[in-house]
């Protein structure tokens, strides 16, 4: 039973277009999201997160979109620059900071120069 | 600060043997979870510990275990290897309160042959 799904295996972008990556979650529980990003032969890297009390937040080039109602959320990155070319993770979890992360299985993003 | 340490940072066994994988988390997190990531399959969480305690655990058989030392370093171990168990073995360590954001060694690469 997979709890984050991550539709789109793959994305292909222009330098200085805009990127969206998407994110559906089926567990009403689920409160709190995070984005990761991971290069070959690294761990993945906290990118940004959101709380279910938000709908948005911002940081830098990084905007990502929370929508409750449809259990979606997306990470928007503007301009896309060929050094974000990642797999980017989608993971959530309750509150508490006891409650374990669950992610997707990932998104490959290759912007070209 | 240093990072999350993993070792070793890759290695090869034979089906049947057994591996035991270290991670060294960032110093005062006491908290470690360890994911395993195949290929399509995104990062499946294993378990996490906390003050030497398993408080979470995932669906994977009893093959796989682990623990925790007074230190917070933590250790797993997977016994009659089987060549699914090829994969690369993520660490992360978190404060235990506040926001749920884990931080990630670089993983342990294991093949099954």
């Amino acid at each position: 039973d997979q709890q984050v799904k991550q539709n789109s295996p793959s994305l292909s972008v222009q330098e200085g277009r805009i990127s969206i990556l998407n994110c559906d979650y089926t567990n009403s529980m689920f409160d709190y999201f995070l984005w990761y990003k991971k290069y070959p032969a690294e761990g993945p890297t906290f990118l940004i997160s959101i709380s279910s009390i938000k709908d948005k937040n911002e940081d830098g080039r990084f905007t990502v979109f929370l929508n409750k109602s449809a259990k979606h959320l997306s990470l928007h990155i503007v301009p896309s620059q060929p050094g974000d070319s990642a797999v980017y993770f989608c993971a959530a979890s309750g509150q508490g900071g006891s409650e374990k992360l669950v992610f997707g299985k990932g998104t490959k993003l290759t912007v070209n120069p | 600060k240093a990072g999350v340490t993993q070792t070793p940072r890759y290695l090869i066994k034979t089906r049947g043997q057994q591996v035991t994988l270290s991670c060294s988390p960032i110093s005062g997190h006491r908290s470690v979870s360890w994911y395993q990531q195949t290929p399509g399959q995104g990062l499946q969480f294993l378990f996490e510990y906390f003050s030497e305690t398993q408080r979470n655990k995932g669906n994977f058989p009893g093959r796989f275990s682990g623990r925790q030392f007074s230190n917070s370093r933590s250790e797993m171990n997977v016994s009659t290897l089987e060549l699914g168990d090829s994969a690369l073995y993520l660490c992360a360590s978190r404060y235990i309160s506040g926001a749920n954001v884990l931080t990630f060694g670089a993983g342990s690469r294991l093949t099954v042959l």
